[in-house]
């Protein structure tokens, strides 16, 4: 069975630029939870998809939002990028109910300049 | 607020010897937990997990204990490789009593296996 698969691997964004990133899940998960991490503050939740709805949300601010689309796959999406969003971005996916580990996919390491 | 913690940001032991990490936790709305590895520009792996109903849970080299009067887990790998070496993370969830899937996790513990 394929893993977790992130597109783009690495990305270079200028301040103020808008970036989307792509996540496809484990063939039958149906949940997608993205994850950031940096040097200073760890692995911070971002927000989880279940059958295409919101199903959590972590604290970030409104310039990070994400969907999903029928067959499972998400995007997340980051306006007006700042510095400070220079990141691992991980997508992870899980069957979707609780009590079952999330697999994570390589990440896309988001440069911003 | 750091509702997970690992407070050895580093561990070195001997090839064969055992390797302890600990986590531990101030929500008591956390029942379910997990440790999973990290290698350089690579994704979390996932190792072994443990829900509260359990104290010990054990799946080859890999074994966590958990105390949730002292909401303190432990990680014993048994015995080190030198393959191990890499950074280690605590995870946890509150599981059915919180919607989704949201894992809390630790800031982590960077093991080095020496031959």
């Amino acid at each position: 069975k394929a893993g977790v698969t992130q597109t783009p691997r690495y990305l270079i964004k200028t301040r103020g630029q808008q970036v989307t990133l792509s996540c496809s899940p484990i063939s039958g998960h149906r949940s997608v939870s993205w994850y950031q991490q940096t040097p200073g503050q760890g692995l911070q939740f971002l927000f989880e998809y279940f059958s295409e709805t919101q199903r959590n949300k972590g604290n970030f601010p409104g310039r990070f939002s994400g969907r999903q689309f029928s067959n499972s796959r998400s995007e997340m999406n980051v306006s007006t990028l700042e510095l400070g969003d220079s990141a691992l971005y991980l997508c992870a996916s899980s069957l979707g109910t609780a009590y079952l580990e999330q697999y994570f996919g390589p990440g896309t390491r988001l440069t911003v300049t | 607020d750091q509702q997970v913690k690992q407070n050895s940001p580093s561990l070195s032991v001997q090839e064969g010897r055992i390797s302890i990490l600990n986590c531990d936790y101030t929500n008591s709305m956390f029942d379910y937990f997990l440790w999973y590895k990290k290698y350089p520009a690579e994704g979390p792996t996932f190792l072994i997990s443990i829900s509260s109903i359990k104290d010990k849970n054990e799946d080859g080299r890999f074994t966590v204990f958990l105390n949730k009067s002292a909401k303190h887990l432990s990680l014993h790998i048994v015995p080190s490789q030198p393959g191990d070496s890499a950074v280690y993370f605590c995870a946890a969830s509150a599981g059915e009593k919180a919607a989704g899937n949201k894992l809390t996790f630790g800031g982590g513990t960077r093991v080095l296996v020496k031959p």
